[in-house]
């Protein structure tokens, strides 16, 4: 149990789809993010979202859409992805958006484009 | 931009071998945070140095920051199978930057 569930585990698609993935917190936190872990690569942070508010959006194509409704739910709807986008989408939370807080993991989504 | 730099990429120790990873940073850092991320998991968080040439252990695991907040390191004594997995470290000033991390093999 980590606290932060990602669905769906494993995502297979085409280029032509469109998709959503889904992450729920269950700890209370304020600050939610959205990373991309590929092979041989640092961890991405591409969103980041604190109290509902986008915070940070480092140059993400905007083929990748997030949307948090709430302090507890982000989404990352997908349209149009490339093969290169193929990667592990990792979601995580922290109390607050803060560089002293710790991050909470959700298990991934692993997606793959064909 | 900040960036955080991580040894060695792989590691391949015998069981009950000591292991140590090191993380450079090309700036200044408020804290510096460890990870590890299992085979087929998700990076958990280990432990946060906030305070210059702070050390602090974790049974097996020795983790220290640099003086100058630069750099740290993660020392693992007498590795175990368990210990097998990625470890990161991750560290910021105005936002939390990952390293690559380094992979820990460990042979029997």
């Amino acid at each position: 149990e980590t606290g932060v569930t990602q669905t769906p585990r494993h995502l297979v698609m085409g280029m032509t789809n469109k998709k959503s993935l889904k992450c729920e917190q269950h700890l209370g936190h304020n600050a939610m993010y959205w990373y991309k872990q590929s092979a041989k690569k640092p961890l991405e942070l591409m969103f980041v979202y604190s109290l509902e508010e986008r915070v940070e959006n480092n140059s993400v194509p905007s083929r990748f859409s997030p949307e948090c409704p709430n302090s507890s739910h982000l989404f990352l709807h997908l349209h149009t992805l490339q093969p290169e986008d193929s990667a592990l989408y990792l979601c995580a939370s922290s109390q607050d958006w803060s560089v002293n807080q710790p991050q909470h993991f959700g298990d991934g989504t692993r997606l793959s484009i064909l | 931009g900040q960036q955080v730099m991580q040894i060695p990429q792989y590691q391949h120790v015998q069981e009950g071998e000591d292991f140590t990873t090191y993380c450079n940073s090309s700036t200044t850092l408020s804290n510096i945070q460890w990870y590890k991320q299992r085979p087929g998991g998700h990076p958990v968080f280990l432990i946060q140095l906030v305070k210059s040439g702070e050390v602090k252990k974790q049974k097996r695991l020795t983790f220290q920051f640099g003086e100058a907040k630069k750099n740290s390191s993660l020392h693992i004594t007498a590795t175990q199978t368990t210990d097998v997995g990625t470890y990161f470290c991750a560290g910021g000033a105005d936002g939390l930057t990952f390293g690559k991390g380094t992979h820990l093999i460990i042979q029997p």
